[in-house]
């Protein structure tokens, strides 16, 4: 069966400090994978997507990037975390098509 | 453009009564439909998928969807609550682009449910 990972599950950073949070998926070949963010009582908001190794697709301008180096690997990063970069993030996979998407446990993002 | 409207945010049941969540949606063309759940500090759990089969959709933990095509709609019901469903319910709608699909999420429901 497939499987996705988040990791770490709780982050504290410092506003002006990088970040690097990673997303694989295990059990599944050459899936689409997405970020999203979900900010404290709204809704998820689309960041990025992948339809395979080196091809990202931004959905909003930002201070974060998205890297896909491998088939089952997604990182999101950011050279310069602002305050409002606090939030949710989660990662996702689905297969091609018009298909369910398949979320990971998330990671909570707080900027001092 | 594709959008879904849940129609409340917080609904509120006793434990062993029904669950009705409401969910419109606007689409171009024919949509996959689906409902998600998710508990506090967690990700977003599969309930149940509409991907123009059957119109009723059965899901996990008792759980199904109406669609609808002429109202639009796509209901997520269960007969009897159960303490555990408490949580926050998503509808969203799915709309293929470039290779992938483009989810857009409502603003959410939550469920309380009381003894």
């Amino acid at each position: 069966s497939q499987t996705i990972h988040q990791w770490p599950a709780t982050l504290v950073q410092p506003v002006g400090s990088p970040l690097s949070l990673e997303c694989t998926v295990e059990g599944t070949s050459n899936p689409n994978l997405y970020w999203y963010r979900q900010a404290a009582g709204r809704g998820l908001q689309l960041l990025f997507y992948s339809v395979g190794i080196g091809q990202i697709s931004s959905e909003v301008p930002q201070n974060l990037s998205a890297s896909r180096p491998q088939d089952r690997q997604f990182i999101l990063s950011s050279k310069k975390l602002l305050l409002s970069d606090s939030g949710f993030y989660l990662c996702a996979w689905s297969y091609r098509g018009n298909q369910p998407q398949h979320f990971g446990d998330g990671t909570r993002l707080s900027i001092l | 453009a594709q959008s879904v409207t849940q129609l409340d945010s917080h609904v509120s049941v006793s434990e062993g009564t029904p669950v009705l969540l409401r969910c419109n949606y606007s689409s171009s063309y024919s949509p996959s439909l689906f409902w998600y759940v998710q508990h506090p500090n967690k990700g977003l759990q599969l309930l149940l998928k509409y991907t123009s089969a059957a119109t009723l959709v059965k899901g996990i933990n008792g759980f199904e969807a109406e669609f609808k095509k002429s109202e639009t709609s796509f209901h997520l019901t269960k007969p009897s609550a159960h303490m555990s469903d408490a949580a926050e319910y998503f509808c969203v709608v799915s709309e293929l682009t470039g290779g992938g699909n483009k989810l857009t999420f409502g603003t959410g429901t939550q469920l309380k449910v009381e003894l």
